[in-house]
């Protein structure tokens, strides 16, 4: 079935230092691909998204790059600060009626002062 | 209050018990959907309604039954669950166009449910 794999499962970075979360994915129609960040206790929040007619993506400090030959698509984060510090979800969707997502298994991001 | 908005945040209940939850949406989507969230488990789809009709259910056990009653609100009622039922449980809605479906989904803060 519908699969989407991420990793790693947790990521500890200095503050200032990059950021990088992977996630690669099985159906081959998925043509969105959302990031959500998840801080302790609150809702996902979409902070980036991606479609299958675009390589990469930017949006200040964050930044997708889709390889669809591979099924691999990745987050970065660069001059990462302490608020960075929260669970990050990729997903993946081939759109239609449904409009579903399949969710990664999150990565918990911890960026040290 | 504006964007998806959750009752209870937070509910204990036995198993024998029957309760509801509900999300209320202000932003004039027309799709909806409910997720569960456990520790250590990717969110996992359990029903998308789009124009107020169930279009997914993701084989989710009987003792969940979501309803839709307009496109502003979604239900889901509980009843004779199990303490593995214990999880954060999300809505979120989007925009639907008919075509190729749009993709955005907005949260709600969800209900942390407690199974006794």
């Amino acid at each position: 079935g519908e699969n989407v794999e991420q990793h790693p499962s947790t990521l500890s970075v200095q503050e200032g230092d990059s950021a990088v979360i992977k996630c690669t994915y099985s159906d081959s129609a998925s043509n969105y691909f959302p990031w959500y960040k998840q801080e302790l206790g609150k809702r996902p929040q979409l902070i980036i998204d991606i479609r299958s007619n675009v390589g990469e993506k930017k949006d200040q400090r964050i930044a997708v790059t889709l390889n669809k030959t591979a099924k691999h698509f990745s987050l970065h984060i660069t001059e990462t600060q302490p608020e960075d510090s929260a669970v990050y979800f990729c997903a993946a969707s081939s759109g239609g009626a449904t409009n579903k997502l399949i969710f990664g298994t999150g990565t918990l991001l911890a960026v040290q002062p | 209050e504006t964007g998806v908005t959750q009752t209870p945040r937070h509910l204990v209940m036995g198993m024998t018990n029957k309760k509801s939850l509900k999300c209320e949406q202000h932003l004039g989507h027309n799709a909806m959907y409910w997720y569960k969230q456990s520790a250590k488990k990717p969110l996992e789809l359990m029903f998308v309604y789009s124009l107020e009709e169930r279009v997914e259910n993701n084989s989710v056990p009987s003792r969940f039954s979501p309803e839709c009653p307009n496109s502003s609100h979604l239900f889901l009622h509980l009843h004779t669950l199990q303490p593995e039922d214990s999880a954060l449980y999300l809505c979120a809605s989007s925009r639907y166009t008919g075509t190729e479906g749009s993709y955005e989904q907005y949260f709600g803060p969800g209900t942390r449910l407690t199974v006794t």
